[in-house]
């Protein structure tokens, strides 16, 4: 099984500030990464596909980059309703393996 | 647009199985792979297993093989998912996923998702 490791674990920052959470894989998934938000409470939301892709409707602030096997996901200015955790996933082979989760905090 | 419905909570003893149904509705069912996931209580995310409801093909994590079963119904557009032989650690919120491939390698991605079904396991 690939395995998926993000940090950090939690953040907290500031309204405005450049956010960035990185996943790396176990081996190359070339550039087959997933990256999902999750509010509390709520069903994981699709932001990035294929490493760098924006979802349809996800805001711009959002971005993703990286292949083989380190990718980042980054927020460009923080925004309060970007509060959630974020997860990684690899769609290289299955199982789908996901990381273990950043939770975002606003300070 | 796009729906997935999950049905109810459920509480069960330990050594009963669960059936979790997830209607969906806005697209055609077969035309789409279906995936289950399941978060435990203050934990990360867990993929199960994912089938096919257009030729039924299933492919089921090593952790759930023997104890899981996904199935589909073209005809009302819902999936189901059971899972056999509960024990607490099953305790758990699990989502039903439409699995979209995306991008110029057609990748795997969850793009809708259902909005969770909380089983708990407790005798």
């Amino acid at each position: 099984d690939i395995q998926m490791t993000q940090s950090p674990s939690s953040l907290s920052a500031s309204v405005g500030d450049r956010v960035t959470i990185t996943c790396r894989a176990s081996q190359s998934i070339s550039i087959y990464l997933n990256w999902y938000q999750q509010k509390a409470g709520k069903a994981p939301k699709l932001l990035i596909y294929t490493a760098s892709s924006l979802q349809s409707g996800v805001p711009s602030r959002f971005s993703g980059s990286g292949s083989g096997t380190d990718f980042t996901l980054t927020i460009s200015s923080l925004q309060p309703e970007d509060l959630a955790t974020y997860y990684c996933q690899q769609s290289y082979s299955t199982p789908r393996t996901f990381g273990q989760g950043t939770k975002l905090e606003i300070k | 647009q796009v729906q997935l419905v999950q049905s109810g909570a459920e509480v069960k003893k330990p050594g009963a199985s669960v059936k979790v149904s997830c209607k969906t509705s806005g697209y055609s069912l077969t035309s789409f792979g279906l995936n289950w996931v399941r978060q435990a209580p203050g934990q990360g995310l867990e993929w199960m297993g994912w089938i096919s409801a257009y030729t039924g093909d299933t492919n089921y994590a090593q952790n759930f093989q023997g104890r899981v079963t996904m199935t589909t119904d073209a005809s009302t557009s819902t999936a189901y998912m059971e899972l056999r032989s509960l024990t607490s650690d099953d305790t758990a919120v699990y989502y039903c996923a439409r699995e979209r491939k995306m991008g110029l390698v057609a990748a795997a991605t969850y793009d809708s998702w259902g909005q969770g079904t909380l089983v708990t396991v407790s005798s």
